[in-house]
């Protein structure tokens, strides 16, 4: 159980398109989902927490115009690099709690590689 | 500052000696305490978690992690390592009050030599 699906895995673009990376919670209900990036060779850095219904909370530093994300159903949220610019190529991860508490493991999808010509 | 410290960049050990991938904590309360493993281009998978209880706690794939309160620590162990545990873990911890958000170790990477 608890499986978080993230897609697509690889994504290349050109540079000052959008992309947008989903993530879904199959068999689980996920009241709060998480994004988070990762450079090589370093630790995730969480880039907002994303609540069902309400608009994300963005950690500091994190451009929220760039960044959108839409967390519309208890099972789907989604992440948009809008006018994506070779900075922004990286290793996106999502991951999900369920409603259960916050001594419940998040589970995590296996992440999107981002790849911006 | 609230911080999780993995104080070694990369473990070796040899295959069938035991491991130890160590993190300490500097966390208000009672946290709740997670260690993770990453393989290549692969999410996090989940190994065990400390809510409270036994200190010593077993998980996944033969991984148990001892919860020391007074040194607040969470030490991933194992008595047996194999060459396929060879991957990035990471230590997190969950402050018992406020967001569900993490703190994140900034990763151990463990290589098991044949």
């Amino acid at each position: 159980g608890a499986v978080v699906s993230q897609h697509p895995s690889w994504v290349i673009c050109k540079s000052g398109t959008s992309v947008k990376i989903e993530c879904r919670s199959l068999d689980f209900q996920a009241t709060t989902m998480f994004w988070y990036r990762q450079f090589p060779k370093q630790s995730l850095m969480l880039m907002a927490t994303s609540n069902e219904g309400s608009k994300a909370t963005y950690e500091q530093g994190v451009e929220k115009d760039k960044f959108l994300i839409n967390h519309a159903s208890l099972t789907l949220s989604t992440l948009t690099v809008t006018s994506a610019h070779p900075e922004d190529s990286s290793f996106y991860i999502c991951s999900a709690s369920d409603r259960k508490g916050r001594n419940q493991p998040q589970h995590f999808g296996d992440g999107t590689r981002l790849s911006i010509l | 500052a609230q911080s999780v410290a993995q104080p070694e960049d990369q473990v070796n050990v040899a295959e069938g000696n035991p491991l130890t991938v160590k993190c300490t904590y500097s966390v208000s309360g009672n946290p709740y305490l997670f260690w993770y493993v990453q393989y290549p281009n692969r999410g996090l998978q989940f190994l065990l978690k400390y809510i409270t209880g036994d200190n010593l706690v077993k998980g996944s794939y033969g991984f148990e992690a001892e919860f020391n309160k007074s040194q607040t620590s969470f030490h991933l162990k194992k008595p047996s390592a194999l060459v396929s545990d060879s991957a990035l873990y990471f230590c997190a911890v969950s402050p018992a009050s406020g967001t569900y958000k993490y703190i994140f170790g900034t990763g151990t990477r463990l290589k098991v030599l044949a």
